[in-house]
């Protein structure tokens, strides 16, 4: 398996662009995060989704950002309209099924998404 | 509060050094807990991971938690150049993982 595959690896756009950021999980996934890096704040999780419906949404920032898995093997993050502040790295990550336990933490991240807001 | 405390760094030893790297975290209800390792410019890969409190060997790698201080450490014996890289402790609540913000690791030849 090519391991999760995300695009653009880097983008740079102007203040009130839209964003959109793809991610490809592992093949057998279900689960799937988007998380997003800064020096300032570190690895901060947006949202997740367990058989392409979101489960946890909390860590959105605002309603310029939105997320969706229409399908197993796609999902897209959504800027929009995207500003300086949005500027991190976006890693898009898939964790395989768990039989009866709480999952141990196994997350099988992308290389990322480089995003600078101009 | 953040729910997971880590000192970024930089931490700089040479070849050869034994490496400390500390986490501490607030909730005690967390009771796994991974250390993920990133190079530079790469996602983060898991390194090693450990149930409740205890030690876990894997060659090099030594994952330690104490669960009565909430403290989590990662030795690292005999470092390497290759070593270098920036190192995540992380835990679970739910089906979420909590990171810490991570400490970069210079291993010097």
């Amino acid at each position: 398996d090519a391991g999760v595959i995300q695009s653009p690896r880097h983008e740079v756009t102007e203040m009130g662009q839209e964003v959109t950021l793809r991610c490809k999980p592992i093949s057998g996934h279900d689960y799937l995060f988007w998380y997003r890096q800064t020096m300032m704040r570190g690895l901060e999780l947006l949202i997740y989704f367990n058989n392409n419906v979101p489960i946890d949404d909390s860590g959105m920032p605002e309603d310029r950002f939105s997320a969706k898995m229409p399908n197993a093997s796609f999902s897209t993050l959504k800027i929009q309209p995207s500003e300086p502040r949005d500027s991190a790295v976006y890693f898009c990550a898939s964790s395989a099924p768990w039989q009866g336990s709480p999952n141990t933490g196994e997350l099988f991240f992308g290389e990322g998404s480089r995003l600078t807001v101009l | 509060q953040k729910e997971v405390e880590q000192d970024p760094g930089p931490l700089s030893v040479p070849e050869g050094a034994i490496v400390s790297l500390n986490c501490t975290y607030s909730n005690s209800a967390f009771q796994y807990f991974m250390w993920y390792r990133q190079y530079s410019r790469k996602g983060p890969e898991l390194l090693m991971y450990t149930y409740s409190s205890g030690n876990k060997e894997d060659g090099r790698f030594t994952a330690q938690v104490d669960k009565s201080s909430k403290y989590i450490s990662l030795f690292i014996r005999d470092s390497q150049p290759s070593d270098s890289a920036t190192y995540l402790c992380a835990t679970t609540s739910s089906y979420k993982l909590i990171f810490g913000s991570g400490t970069r690791l210079l291993v010097r030849p």
